[in-house]
């Protein structure tokens, strides 16, 4: 049984430059999180997906933002133009559809963004 | 909005006795509130989840209480071993995706 996977699990990037996550969530999850977290913070919603339909991108930080689940299975999300403040550990989580679970989530191990 | 709060940043216990971190939310009570373990440098970690018309839930040795009236989840951990020793974060569900607590940090000391 894999868990959730994420690559890369470390990112060092020049401010300006655009980068990019995959999630790869459990195979028989059809939904699908993201999360920002800085240290000493809870993670901070951002998105969800359910299959491929993005259901709330209205806390995504800012339109530099974007994410995608093109097929309802692996999503990536983007970040163009970073700047310092997106340094952060950027979590993905998958869970099963409401209804076959209570909304308990399984987290991924994290990107960690540097930007310089 | 509804907050998550989770008023304690760390706690330092002794081997053996019983750890218990606090949760606080406000306005209405939440369908669920779920807690997690983080370990530093990587994703939290399912650890239990209560409904709000339940008044407790057990798992080994971990123990979850809702206290609606208070609007207050208190969580234990019975017999603590330096294993223990974490980031426990509080997080409420119901309709929407999970928000999270900032998290408590423990140490259990041998």
């Amino acid at each position: 049984d894999t868990g959730v996977s994420q690559d890369p699990r470390h990112k060092i990037t020049k401010r300006g430059q655009n980068v990019t996550f995959r999630c790869d969530p459990i195979s028989e999850h059809n939904r699908l999180y993201w999360y920002r977290q800085t240290l000493g913070q809870g993670p901070e919603f951002l998105t969800y997906f359910q299959n491929e339909a993005q259901l709330e991108k209205s806390r995504l930080l800012s339109d530099r933002f974007s994410a995608e689940r093109p097929k309802g299975s692996f999503s990536t999300l983007e970040i163009q133009r970073t700047e310092q403040g997106d340094s952060a550990m950027y979590l993905c989580a998958s869970s099963l559809p409401v209804g076959a679970s209570r909304g308990e989530q399984y987290f991924g191990p994290g990107t960690r963004l540097t930007v310089t | 909005s509804q907050k998550i709060e989770q008023n304690s940043e760390a706690l330092n216990i002794q081997e053996g006795k019983t750890a218990t971190l606090t949760c606080n939310y406000t306005n209405y009570s939440p369908a669920y509130l779920q807690w997690y373990r983080q370990d530093p440098g990587r994703g939290p970690v399912f650890l239990l989840l209560i409904r709000e018309n339940e008044k407790e839930k057990r798992k080994e040795r971990l123990k979850v209480t809702f206290d609606t009236t208070l609007k207050q989840s208190l969580f234990h951990i019975t017999a603590s071993q330096p294993a223990d020793s974490a980031t426990y974060l509080c997080s409420y569900s119901g309709n929407t995706p999970l928000v999270f607590g900032k998290g408590t940090r423990l140490s259990v000391i041998a």
